[in-house]
């Protein structure tokens, strides 16, 4: 079956570095991707990684190791507005097919002053 | 700014009503579109995935005929919610794939949303 797996809620204080992890057991991969979505809102892309190893995008960098089926994004330097709800997805299937995403259940990040 | 763009950004309607709701990607060509549903507190429900020209593929459990979609060219997908029941009510969200200029891999967009109320 399909199987992603993440923490319900951390809490961080400002100025700190998190970690979120996320595990997944899916048929096929193309790739993970991590998304940030705030109350009410659409989830707005971050990340996306496909081969082994660390994405680093700023504040933001991303790992994947797919021997291990796992994923973790980190989050350096924290800021209040960085206290969203971010969500892991897969990629399944091989490349070319329509590839439909497939979500975890979402990571609510508080961050406190 | 903004990659894919869905309208309206809310609706009410009556009870019995049909919804049409558009997504359309803004600067790139979208090879698939998916459409999601989302209850406060849950995470994404993928409902159906779009190619362009071709029917939609719904998730088990998504009633076909209850919510329509129509995808017309490669940067336009609308999705209609037939005869919508305040069940229906829910945050409705389209995500455009394709290629961008400057972008080495495809990507998966998402619009701002459509949050759907009945009454």
């Amino acid at each position: 079956g399909q199987n992603i797996d993440q923490p319900t809620e951390m809490t961080a204080t400002e100025g700190a570095i998190v970690q979120i992890n996320c595990t997944y057991q899916t048929s096929g991969f193309n790739g993970l991707f991590w998304y940030q979505q705030h109350a009410g809102e659409a989830p707005t892309f971050l990340s996306y990684n496909v081969l082994d190893g660390l994405e680093e995008k700023g504040r933001f960098s991303s790992f994947l190791s797919r021997s291990k089926g796992y994923s973790y994004l980190l989050l350096k330097e924290l800021q209040m507005k960085d206290s969203a709800s971010y969500l892991c997805a897969v990629r399944g299937g091989p490349s070319g097919n329509t590839g439909k995403l497939i979500f975890g259940q979402g990571t609510t990040l508080q961050v406190k002053p | 700014g903004a990659v894919v763009s869905q309208h309206p950004s809310w609706v009410i309607c009556k009870s019995g009503t049909s919804v049409k709701i558009e997504c359309r990607s803004l600067d790139f060509q979208a090879t698939t579109m998916f459409w999601y549903r989302q209850f406060p507190k849950q995470s994404l429900m993928l409902m159906a995935t779009s190619n362009e020209g071709s029917k939609a593929t719904y998730e088990q459990g998504v009633e076909k005929d209850k919510f329509l979609i129509n995808h017309a060219s490669l940067t336009l997908s609308t999705l209609t919610v037939t005869s919508a029941h305040p069940e229906d009510s829910s945050f409705y969200i389209c995500s455009a794939r394709g290629l961008r200029r400057n972008q080495r891999t495809d990507t998966q967009y998402f619009g701002p949303g459509t949050r759907l109320t009945v009454l």
